[in-house]
């Protein structure tokens, strides 16, 4: 089973500031890495997937990179509606696992 | 415009099995490529990937749950049911169907997921 490993687990940041989450894979899942956003109460939604494709709909300040073990999710210049839980998922293998998490809250 | 919504009980005592029905529109699983899935989430914690069905009924389990999960589709109906047998308080949490396709991999449509407490 492939274990994500995000971080850091929360990031305190202000609107207009930039974001750097981290996504590391136990073995290499290639480009199939996917980044969702989960808001409080509601289910959580996809933004990029295969590292680096915005999903349909979503704002070019995310943008995500990466290949084999090691992706990042960078938001350019948070918005107010940017302050979630983002996960990372992997496609390689089954189970397909989701990450732990990174927080990202208003600091 | 692909929806999807579960449905189930709330409460579920410890030791009983727990069923869950997705129905969803927009998509057959009739269709090649289909795909739904299950993902749940306790209380302030993480997404768990549970299970998936494909529309040829390939089906793909958890290890650590499987000997616990079944799941199956009624194309019918535009429905997909998750049960998981003995069910223990450490399963509380939100569980969510989810739409995929075999073309991308990914889950870009969710239900809104519905809320199992599991206590005697």
């Amino acid at each position: 089973e492939v274990v994500l490993t995000q971080s850091p687990a929360t990031l305190s940041l202000s609107p207009g500031e930039r974001a750097t989450l981290s996504c590391r894979a136990s073995q290499s899942v290639r480009s199939y890495l996917a980044w969702y956003q989960q808001k409080p109460g509601q289910a959580p939604r996809l933004l990029i997937y295969d590292a680096s494709n915005r999903a349909t709909g979503i704002p070019a300040r995310f943008s995500g990179s990466g290949s084999g073990t090691d992706f990042t999710l960078t938001i350019s210049s948070l918005e107010p509606e940017d302050f979630a839980v983002y996960y990372c998922q992997h496609r390689i293998t089954w189970p397909r696992t989701f990450g732990p998490g990174t927080k990202v809250d208003t600091k | 415009q692909i929806t999807l919504k579960e449905s189930g009980p709330t409460l579920v005592k410890p030791t009983q099995t727990l069923t869950l029905t997705c129905t969803f529109s927009g998509f057959s699983l009739s269709t090649s490529g289909m795909a739904v899935g299950w993902i749940r989430q306790p209380p302030g914690k993480a997404l768990e990937w549970l299970a998936l069905i494909y529309w040829d009924d390939d089906k793909r389990y958890s290890p650590s749950l499987q000997s616990r999960l079944t799941i199956t589709k009624d194309t019918s109906k535009n429905q997909v049911v998750l049960t998981m047998t003995d069910m223990d308080p450490v399963d509380t949490g939100s569980y969510y169907c989810a739409h995929m396709t075999l073309s991308s991999g990914w889950f870009n449509y969710w239900g809104q997921g519905t809320l199992v407490t599991v206590s005697s």
